[in-house]
């Protein structure tokens, strides 16, 4: 157990539609990353917050934005989902900003329909 | 731009052989290289890990080759057995920079057969 939990383990929507992943850091960890796993692009970043700051954007749509809030449990909203966004979304998470490792949690499967 | 390239895609490996998996990368500026281990399911869970002032580091039965010269580093895992059937995924980063993200290679899909 990496101590990294995501919420909810399954999405199940359809095209058009707003969701909201959720991710609770490691006790401690004050850094947050977002991932993409997709078979064809792999595991792929998205953005990287840090004590409730925005600190990195990788490849994120505009579609897409998160957030950390106080309790450093951060949030990615994904909306006007298309069916190329079917994907597992993972969270991880690191002590500090600029420390490794960063240690996952079990993701987000989202599936479009 | 793929920057980390991983090979093979796939390796059988009987019980008890040697797993090999290769990666080469294309920024002279990565300085963190860790291998993570995936069961279906699971997220990444890392394994080990490697910064480029050392060639080698080892962890019980998993072994990080590295070398900067060539800049290819290779992940290999002694006394294979079938519960270590998983996919393996390198990766590298730049904590000089400003972005501490980890870029993946395409990941390998290990079977050990009994």
């Amino acid at each position: 157990d990496s101590g990294v939990t995501q919420t909810p383990k399954h999405l199940i929507t359809a095209t058009g539609q707003r969701v909201t992943l959720r991710c609770s850091p490691r006790s401690g960890d004050l850094s947050v990353y977002w991932y993409q796993q997709s078979l064809d692009q792999g595991l792929q970043f998205l953005i990287q917050y840090y004590n409730g700051e925005e600190r990195a954007k990788g490849n994120i749509l505009e579609r897409f934005s998160a957030q950390q809030f106080p309790d450093l449990h951060s949030e990615l909203n994904l909306s006007s989902l298309e069916l190329g966004d079917s994907a597992l979304y993972f969270c991880a998470s690191s002590v500090a900003d600029s420390t490794q490792p960063q240690h996952f949690g079990d993701g987000t499967r989202l599936s479009i329909l | 731009q793929q920057q980390v390239k991983q090979s093979p895609q796939s390796l059988i490996v009987q019980k008890g052989g040697i797993s090999i998996i290769n990666c080469a990368y294309e920024n002279t500026a990565f300085d963190y290289f860790p291998w993570y281990q995936q069961f279906p399911g699971k997220g990444p869970a890392l394994l080990i890990a490697i910064r480029p002032d050392v060639s080698e580091k080892k962890e019980g039965r998993f072994t990080i080759s590295f070398n900067k010269s060539a800049k290819q580093f290779s992940l290999h895992i002694m006394d294979s057995q079938p519960g270590d059937s998983a996919t393996y995924f390198c990766a590298a980063s730049n904590s000089g920079g400003s972005n501490y993200k980890l870029t993946f290679g395409k990941g390998t899909l290990l079977t050990v057969n009994p």
